[in-house]
């Protein structure tokens, strides 16, 4: 157990749709991440935050992606107007205890389908 | 620029026998490396890392790394590969000097260990 949930595990949308990613770390850590991981890919980095600030955003998060952690606590990452191309695994990650070393632990993650 | 290489897309190895997942880097300075384990439809799991010190490293399921800095590799062994140890491996690193902890991902080596 990695102290990272993330719910739902499975979403199936039609094209257009808004969808909704939630990420609970167990344990508060200051840092949270967002990767996207398509099929036999390696994990894309998102966005990530510290606290409750969003501190550093990709390229691949369009207008149609945000993501926000309003207490510090737990995160969400939304997409609007889904598309086929936003089909992918995302994965929600926080630092281990010896956070300096940069370790992450992910969640299960949530995998997106859409039609 | 920085990158993670990983030659292999696919590992094949006997049960009970050795492996060897390779990776590669290229990253300033003195990196911290990683290993990280990913079975199916699930999130990745942390295995291993390099940080500093010794350079054979052990993690988690019998796995162990070798840091090589001459030839800025971290390949991954196990010295009796389990059919359970079959799934898709990525290797990450990351700039200790990079103030947001971002890790750097290889593309991932599929491992299948036959009966």
């Amino acid at each position: 157990d990695t102290g990272v949930s993330q719910d739902p595990r499975h979403k199936i949308t039609k094209r257009g749709q808004n969808v909704t990613f939630r990420c609970d770390p167990i344990s508060e850590h200051n840092r949270l991440y967002w990767y996207r991981q398509t099929l036999g890919q390696g994990p894309e980095f998102l966005t990530y935050f510290q606290n409750e600030a969003q501190l550093e955003k990709s390229r691949l998060l369009s207008d149609r992606f945000s993501a926000e952690r309003p207490k510090g606590s737990f995160s969400t990452l939304e997409i609007q107007r889904t598309e086929q191309g936003d089909s992918a695994m995302y994965l929600c990650a926080t630092p281990g205890r010896t956070f300096h070393t940069g370790e992450l632990f992910f969640g299960e993650g949530s995998r997106l389908t859409v039609l | 620029a920085q990158s993670v290489a990983q030659p292999e897309d696919q590992v094949n190895v006997a049960e009970g026998n050795p492996l060897t997942v390779k990776c590669t880097y290229s990253v300033s300075g003195n990196p911290y490396l990683f290993w990280y384990v990913q079975y199916p439809n699930r999130g990745l799991q942390f295995l291993l890392k390099y940080i500093t010190g010794d350079n054979l490293v052990k993690g988690s399921y019998g796995f162990e790394a070798e840091f090589n800095k001459s030839q800025t590799s971290f390949h991954l062994k196990k010295p009796s590969a389990l059919v359970s140890d079959s799934a898709l491996y990525f290797c990450a690193v990351r700039d200790p000097m990079d103030s947001n902890y971002q890790l750097i991902w290889g593309a991932g080596t599929k491992l299948i260990i036959k009966p």
